[in-house]
């Protein structure tokens, strides 16, 4: 069964304490990893997608990796209003992502 | 550019009473839409997509239906509301054959 697994579940920094989420992927033929980012009571907003091992991309103090078997959401001095649950995705096409439970970010000032 | 409407935004409802939440899209054609439903501390749930006007594939077994009426309207519908039912729904769409999500506002459904 294709599963996608966060870890951790919740992760509480101080503001400018770099840190990274993880994602693990059992999606067989994985076509794309996606990173969203949802606030409270808001719909997921997009933020990266990753298609083949190796790759990598930036986004203001977000960089997100891709390795066969992970990614990783590297946040590099972090501020208050990156506070989210960050949510990965994987999808084998067919229009369907798999989500995983996500990722609740505090960052403290 | 392309938007997307979703509401109410809240919603509570007794059990055992029906249900209709709407979704439209602006600013693009022949998209894919989805509903998904997010529980309390647990992950995204697809529930429905569709390709096309009156296609409509079901991913879990349940309570609620999905139609399309339009190319650009998605609509999720019960007869009667279960306990189990309440959560936060998001219709979502992508352009055709892509797998890119844009989501809507969400709706957060307490049913009482």
């Amino acid at each position: 069964e294709d599963q996608v697994t966060q870890s951790p579940e919740a992760l509480r920094l101080q503001e400018g304490e770099s840190s990274s989420l993880n994602c693990s992927y059992t999606v067989s033929g994985l076509r794309g990893l996606f990173w969203y980012r949802q606030d409270p009571g808001k719909g997921p907003e997009f933020l990266f997608t990753l298609y083949s091992a190796g790759e990598e991309k930036e986004k203001e103090r977000l960089k997100a990796t891709l390795t066969k078997k992970e990614s990783f959401l590297h946040i590099t001095a972090p501020k208050p209003e990156d506070s989210a649950t960050y949510l990965c995705a994987g999808t084998q096409g067919a229009q369907k992502l798999v989500f995983g439970q996500g990722t609740r970010l505090t960052i403290n000032p | 550019s392309q938007t997307i409407h979703q509401w109410p935004a809240t919603l509570v409802q007794p059990v055992g009473s029906p249900l209709s939440l709407e979704c439209t899209v602006e600013g693009t054609s022949n998209p894919n839409l989805y509903w998904y439903r997010q529980a309390a501390g647990r992950g995204l749930q697809l529930l429905f997509y569709s390709v096309g006007i009156g296609q409509i594939s079901s991913e879990v077994p349940q309570n609620l239906s999905a139609s399309r009426p339009q190319d650009r309207q998605f609509i999720l519908s019960s007869k009667k509301l279960l306990l189990s039912d309440s959560g936060f729904y998001l219709c979502a769409w992508s352009v055709s054959g892509g797998e890119k999500l844009f989501f809507g506002s969400g709706t957060q459904l307490s049913v009482l």
